[in-house]
């Protein structure tokens, strides 16, 4: 089955303890990225990477790391989280970056900060 | 930066009827999408209109696009009680290199189909 896979679905952790939430996508695609959800603020990207090695910033990218060293796989690293990243995290990816095709989405992370 | 803000923000109705959500955005677009997403879940991709394009049907699904009036809506026709989600437009805002590479969401629609 093509799916977008993200581990863990939840998370709870504290103050400045490094985590990683993996995203894992089966589908040979170029263009992962990564969002968290927000009441009232919707979804807002975080990280994307066009391809292997290729990565950039989204909109909220402070306090965040990814990498891109396989086409299938596209880590969120959190150095020194704080409450503040207490969200709801989504990966995604397209076949392309060129956005003619729609994103496949993963389950979601729910991160929990105290 | 919000690109894509849709209304109402929240919309009840009966089974049956149908359901209209609109969606604006502010700069020129590339495509526009739309997303359904059930409680908390991941969203789902339902359908996508290019800049070129005015109308676009899915089954059940009916996406218009007027580029003139930067807006878009959704209608979901004979609405059953598994429709209730939130729906979001997504905007591939164009930039003078084609794409600025980024689906930009707004924060969506909350459609509750009453059984």
């Amino acid at each position: 089955e093509a799916q977008v896979t993200q581990n863990p679905r939840y998370l709870i952790t504290v103050t400045g303890k490094k985590l990683t939430v993996t995203c894992s996508q089966n589908m040979n695609h170029e263009y992962m990225s990564w969002y968290r959800q927000d009441p009232g603020l919707g979804l807002r990207q975080i990280y994307y990477s066009m391809n292997v090695e290729v990565t950039d910033k989204g909109d909220v990218p402070e306090g965040y790391k990814v990498s891109r060293k396989e086409k299938r796989n596209f880590p969120l690293i959190l150095e020194s989280p704080s409450p503040n990243q207490t969200s709801l995290y989504f990966c995604a990816s397209s076949l392309v970056a060129s956005h003619f095709y729609g994103y496949t989405f993963g389950s979601g992370t729910r991160l929990t900060v105290v | 930066s919000q690109q894509g803000e849709e209304d109402p923000q929240a919309l009840s109705i009966q089974e049956g009827e149908n359901a209209t959500m609109n969606c604006s955005y502010k700069t020129s677009i590339n495509n526009l999408q739309w997303y359904r997403q059930n409680s908390g879940r991941g969203l789902v991709h339902l359908i996508l209109i290019r800049s070129n394009e005015r109308e676009k049907h899915s089954g059940r699904l009916r996406v218009t696009l007027d580029t003139s009036k930067k807006s878009s809506s959704l209608l979901i026709t004979a609405s059953r009680a598994a429709d209730t989600a939130s729906y979001f437009c997504a905007t591939d805002a164009r930039n003078s290199g084609g794409s600025n590479y980024k689906l930009t969401f707004g924060k969506g629609t909350l459609l509750t189909v009453n059984p």
